[in-house]
């Protein structure tokens, strides 16, 4: 069975500190993959998104991602947090296979403090 | 004008009650999903509907049951409310299943059986 998984549950950083979430993912097949971000009491929002092309992609407020295939990865970086960026983060994959939704990784929660 | 929404947001319910969340979605998206969120934050997948027919159908209890009335709706109906059902539930939506297309969230709700 596909699966996703996040490497850190809980990262305490300080601001102006570099970020690197680590995520894999096992699927032998085609996959698109994603990072949402889920600010407290909120929604899902995304992050940024991995179909084709440069295995490096840039998000928004400053995020980026490099899926290396080798290594089944797909891991999240920011180079400087700001206190702001205290949310959950959640990895996820799309498999091209029919009949499969949306798998996700169990999330890390991120706490910057100012 | 929001993409996926959804209604309640916020329910407070007893146990054994019967009750509904309905999604709908301005996307023109032809599948629609049910997510749920656990009380550590982790999101599975219950349902999928394309084109109002059930295309994924995970391990769930019999007391829910998803109704797509047409391609933009897709209500969840739950019975018989138990405290494990406390959680927040997902409605999404995306263009189809299994070619790794973005999924949409709704802003979820955040049903509480007491």
């Amino acid at each position: 069975a596909q699966s996703v998984s996040q490497h850190n549950h809980h990262v305490i950083l300080s601001e102006a500190a570099s970020l690197e979430l680590g995520c894999n993912y096992s699927y032998g097949g085609t996959v698109n993959l994603f990072w949402y971000v889920q600010y407290p009491g909120q929604h899902l929002q995304l992050l940024l998104k991995y179909f084709s092309g440069d295995p490096l992609v840039k998000g928004i407020k400053g995020f980026e991602a490099e899926f290396i295939k080798s290594k089944f990865s797909f891991n999240l970086r920011k180079p400087s947090v700001q206190w702001s960026d205290t949310a959950e983060y959640f990895c996820a994959v799309s498999p091209h296979q029919a009949g499969t939704a949306l798998i996700f990784g169990k999330g890390t929660t991120l706490s910057v403090s100012s | 004008d929001t993409a996926v929404s959804q209604t309640p947001k916020y329910l407070v319910t007893q146990m054994g009650n019967d009750k509904s969340i309905k999604c709908e979605q301005n996307l023109g998206h032809d599948t629609m999903y049910w997510y749920k969120q656990d009380s550590k934050k982790f999101l599975k997948i219950m349902f999928s509907y394309n084109n109002k027919e059930l295309i994924i159908n995970e391990t769930v209890p019999n007391r829910f049951s998803p109704k797509s009335p047409d391609k933009a709706h897709l209500n969840l109906h739950i019975n018989s409310l138990e405290l494990g059902d406390s959680a927040v539930y997902f409605c999404a939506s995306s263009q189809e299943t299994g070619s790794g297309n973005t999924i949409y969230f709704g802003e979820g709700s955040w049903l509480t059986v007491v």
